[in-house]
């Protein structure tokens, strides 16, 4: 098994521009989630997903969509881009929901917003 | 939100020694899970405890959940240059099963 794996690993983007991070995951879990991390402010909780089709709101998901149309996949869209973004981006995966169930996350995503 | 404060932020030690980092509340937590993370990688999962009063031991890290599920505990024994990462606590918060808020971690660095 691969794990959950995420793409691009490094991406450099212009204030405005939108793109698309990409996460898969092969373990059949239900239960995805997005995070962003930064220097002095930890983990912190963007969008998560209850399974294919049902995603809802963390404590930071202005600037991001999400979506889930299948159990695998689990995209993170930044619609228009500011340097507010730049972080590193990590999407995780569990068989429970996030209190219960251990999370496996993916290797990232190297966000800099100019 | 629910918010959990590790100390100490950054932790520097000699091989062999011993060390414990806190993760503190002033929530009650449904559970909490540790996990490492060493540079450019994703946090790891050590444990999860769900019990107050629960202890797990991993090798040589002991885990100890507060009995009143407002905090928790890593203790290290003998630690080794290999141990060296951030250590993040996270716990599921109430109300809702579905989320997890992490600390901030601390950050050891064990020298040979």
């Amino acid at each position: 098994n691969a794990g959950v794996t995420q793409t691009p690993k490094f991406q450099v983007l212009k204030t405005g521009q939108s793109m698309t991070l990409q996460c898969a995951q092969d373990m059949n879990h239900e239960y995805m989630s997005w995070y962003r991390q930064d220097p002095g402010m930890g983990l912190r909780l963007i969008h998560y997903s209850v399974g294919a089709g049902i995603t809802d709101q963390g404590e930071v998901p202005n600037g991001y969509n999400v979506s889930r149309s299948t159990t695998e996949d689990f995209p993170l869209r930044l619609l228009s881009a500011a340097p507010s973004q730049t972080s590193v981006y990590f999407c995780a995966s569990s068989s429970m929901p996030g209190a219960w169930g251990g999370q496996f996350f993916g290797p990232g995503t190297r966000l800099t917003v100019l | 939100t629910q918010l959990l404060e590790q100390s100490p932020q950054f932790l520097s030690i000699q091989e062999g020694e011993n060390l414990t980092v806190y993760c503190n509340s002033s929530s009650v937590f449904s559970s909490l899970q540790w996990y490492r993370q060493e540079p450019g990688e994703g946090p790891v999962l050590l444990v999860t405890v769900v019990t107050g009063g629960e202890v797990k031991k991993l090798k040589r890290l002991t885990f100890q959940f507060g009995d009143a599920r407002k905090d928790s505990s890593l203790h290290i024994t003998a630690a080794q240059p290999g141990d060296t990462g951030l250590y993040l606590c996270a716990g599921g918060e109430g109300g809702s099963n579905y989320k997890l808020t992490f600390g901030k971690g601390t950050l050891l660095t064990v020298n040979p």
